[in-house]
């Protein structure tokens, strides 16, 4: 079992709603990070936040928007989205320091219509 | 840009054959991990193999790392239906362990 929560499994969301995503972990972890992957491809990164502070940000539009309330939590605001950015959006964790091993969440399924 | 190109990108065997899958990758790395992913799920972390490390074993699991080649695979053994899922290996990128970047992916099918 994971121990990478991720809220919900399932959205559906029109191109004028805005939703949220959200991710938990209580493995005292100090990095976490966003990637999306859409069908038979890799995960790609999106964004990366080590100690609550956003580190990375990999050109991601402005329609996706990350935050990082504490180190357990880690929520990925959505709004405007485009049916192209529909996917798979993965929640990981990583001690900070660590070699680099990830700890993923399930995934939310997103589609937009 | 994908840091790591893996092959076959698709691999069906019955089970109780072994399964080999590789993976090659562009720059300098401190290690390289696999992680598989069944459908539609999350990716699991399996196995990490550092760059002075030449061989790793875990379970029915082999890896190996040749860094003059920039190459590793991934070797399992007696297969199970259970193993069908996607392979991926990951790099960090350029010395950063905070970043890993996916290879392409190899998905494995074990008949029964």
């Amino acid at each position: 079992d994971t121990e990478v929560t991720q809220t919900p499994k399932h959205l559906v969301m029109g191109m004028t709603n805005k939703k949220s995503l959200k991710c938990e972990q209580h493995m005292g972890h100090r990095a976490m990070y966003w990637y999306k992957q859409k069908a038979k491809k890799p995960p790609e990164l999106m964004f990366v936040y080590s100690y609550e502070k956003l580190s990375i940000n990999e050109s991601v539009p402005s329609r996706f928007s990350p935050e990082c309330p504490n180190s357990s939590l880690l929520n990925l605001h959505l709004h405007a989205l485009q049916p192209e950015d529909s996917a798979l959006y993965l929640c990981a964790s990583s001690q900070q320091g660590s070699t680099g091993e990830l700890f993923f969440g399930e995934g939310s399924r997103l589609t937009v219509l | 840009s994908q840091q790591g190109e893996e092959d076959p990108q698709a691999l069906s065997i019955q089970e109780g054959e072994n399964a080999t899958m590789n993976c090659s990758y562009k720059t300098s790395i401190n290690n390289l991990q696999w992680y598989r992913q069944n459908s539609g799920r999350g990716l699991v972390h399996l196995i990490l193999i550092r760059s002075n490390e030449r061989e790793k074993h875990s379970g029915r699991l082999r890896v190996t790392l040749d860094t003059s080649k920039k190459s590793s695979s991934l070797l399992i053994t007696a297969s199970r239906a259970a193993d069908t899922a996607s392979y991926f290996c990951a790099t960090p990128t350029s010395g950063s362990a905070r970043q890993l970047t996916f290879g392409s992916g190899t998905q494995l099918t074990v008949l029964p």
